[in-house]
């Protein structure tokens, strides 16, 4: 149990289709992010979010659109996606984003196939 | 541009020791963190360095050499529990953490 809960765990949808992705925390942080997993690659930072405020967007396409309505929840809206946007979406979250020793706690992950 | 580089694979035996190295280049330095990701779960939290020399933790030690750019993560007594990928981050000057790509671990009976 890591605090971080993620929804669905498993999505395939079509390029056409749209979908969301849920986060929620219970940990009390301030800051959430939303990360992309490829096989053999580092993680990939894709939004963050701090005390609600975007933070950084690093060069997502537009067809990904967060949104955090709270501290505690974490949406991902997907849109026109392409097969290679197929990878492990995680979630995670901290307490402020701030100071070095800031220790990020992630979900699950949703695993997305785009077919 | 920055950079994490960590090997790809190891394999070692059960009940034996194993060192995972990482090193880095990164515009400033605010910590290096460890994590352990088992196939299809969360990468969780194993350590944080941010002064040089030794961190232990149990079966698990990290080490850090700033000048060096230079991490290792230290697993003794090894189970096969811990068969996973750990993934390397380090802090930069601009609070980001800048992730390695994992080394996979595989323990052997």
């Amino acid at each position: 149990e890591t605090g971080v809960t993620q929804t669905p765990r498993h999505l395939v949808m079509g390029m056409t289709n749209k979908k969301s992705l849920k986060c929620e925390q219970h940990l009390g942080h301030n800051a959430m992010y939303w990360y992309k997993q490829s096989a053999k690659k580092p993680l990939e930072l894709m939004f963050v979010y701090n005390f609600k405020e975007q933070t950084e967007n690093n060069s997502v396409p537009s067809r990904f659109s967060p949104e955090c309505p709270n501290s505690s929840h974490l949406f991902l809206h997907l849109h026109t996606l392409q097969p290679e946007d197929s990878a492990l979406y995680l979630c995670a979250s901290s307490q402020d984003g701030e100071t070095g020793a800031d220790t990020q706690y992630f979900g699950p992950g949703t695993r997305l196939t785009v077919l | 541009g920055q950079n994490i580089d960590q090997p790809t694979e190891m394999t070692a035996t059960e009940g034996a020791i194993v060192q995972i190295n990482c090193t880095y280049q990164t515009s400033g330095f605010n910590g290096l963190f460890w994590y352990q990701q088992h196939a299809g779960e969360a990468p969780t939290f194993l350590s944080y360095n941010v002064l040089d020399g030794l961190e232990e933790k149990g079966r698990f030690s990290s080490f850090l050499s700033r000048s060096k750019g230079y991490s290792y993560l230290l697993l003794k007594e090894l189970q096969m529990k811990d068969s996973a990928s750990y993934l390397c981050a380090v802090r930069d000057s601009n609070y980001q953490l800048i992730w390695g790509a994992g080394t996979k671990l595989i323990i052997k009976p």
